[in-house]
């Protein structure tokens, strides 16, 4: 079945590179997404990237999708304290207008100053 | 948050009871669905609807029933809650069209079954 994996945690110091991994093994996945989760929070939508695409950026945040590995990456550049929150991976499953959603496990990241 | 509200926020009940924890909307967004969240398991479905009273089973169903009367309302219903149902739920909607379809969440019901 489907299935997505990331590592658990990830520390960094402020103003360096944060880079969060995720695999995934639905090869149909047409998007695949990034949320953020802060403490007694719901998750909020980072940013997403289209299957056909290997390269996206939004500001601080870069996500590489490496079809062939099925490996997604986030990488967000001079991470900041408020950074620090739980990052999950995501991929659609089924037709692409259910919006049913895989998601990894998260991974925190701690951002030390 | 994208016009969805949960409730309650916090729920205490006793092993064996009924619980019924609701989610409404006002984005008339076509799709609503209901996550569990536990530690080392990231957002699991738990069931989903695709329109008023069509709804179908996600990854971890058993256990849990739910209902969708109004475009609205999602109600997810634990007939007779156990401890392994304590978690932090989770409801979520996406408007269902064809190609990006990113699902938008409300801010958790944490339920303790005690």
């Amino acid at each position: 079945g489907e299935d997505v994996e990331q590592s658990l945690f990830l520390s960094v110091r402020e103003g360096d590179s944060s880079v969060i991994n995720c695999t995934y093994t639905d090869s149909s996945s047409t998007y695949l997404y990034w949320y953020k989760q802060e403490p007694g929070a719901g998750l909020q939508l980072l940013t997403y990237i289209f299957s056909n695409m290997d390269m996206k950026q939004d500001q601080r945040l870069t996500v590489l999708l490496n079809k062939k590995d099925k490996h997604l990456s986030l990488r967000i550049a001079d991470t900041q304290t408020g950074d620090s929150a739980i990052y999950f991976c995501a991929e659609s499953i089924g037709s692409s207008n259910t919006g049913k959603l895989i998601f990894g496990q998260g991974t925190t990241l701690q951002v030390k100053p | 948050d994208a016009g969805i509200t949960q409730s309650p926020r916090h729920k205490v009940t006793e092993t064996g009871t009924p619980v019924t924890l609701r989610c409404h909307q006002t984005e008339n967004h076509r799709y609503m669905y209901w996550y569990r969240q536990d530690p080392g398991h990231g957002l699991r479905l738990i069931h989903y609807s695709y329109g008023v009273k069509d709804t179908d089973k996600g990854e971890v169903s058993d256990g849990y029933s739910v209902s969708r009367s109004k475009t609205e309302d999602f109600l997810l219903t634990l007939e007779s809650a156990t401890s392994s149902q304590t978690s932090v739920y989770f409801c979520a909607i996406s408007r269902g069209d064809v190609g990006r379809n990113e699902a938008f969440f409300g801010q958790g019901t944490r339920l303790t079954v005690v």
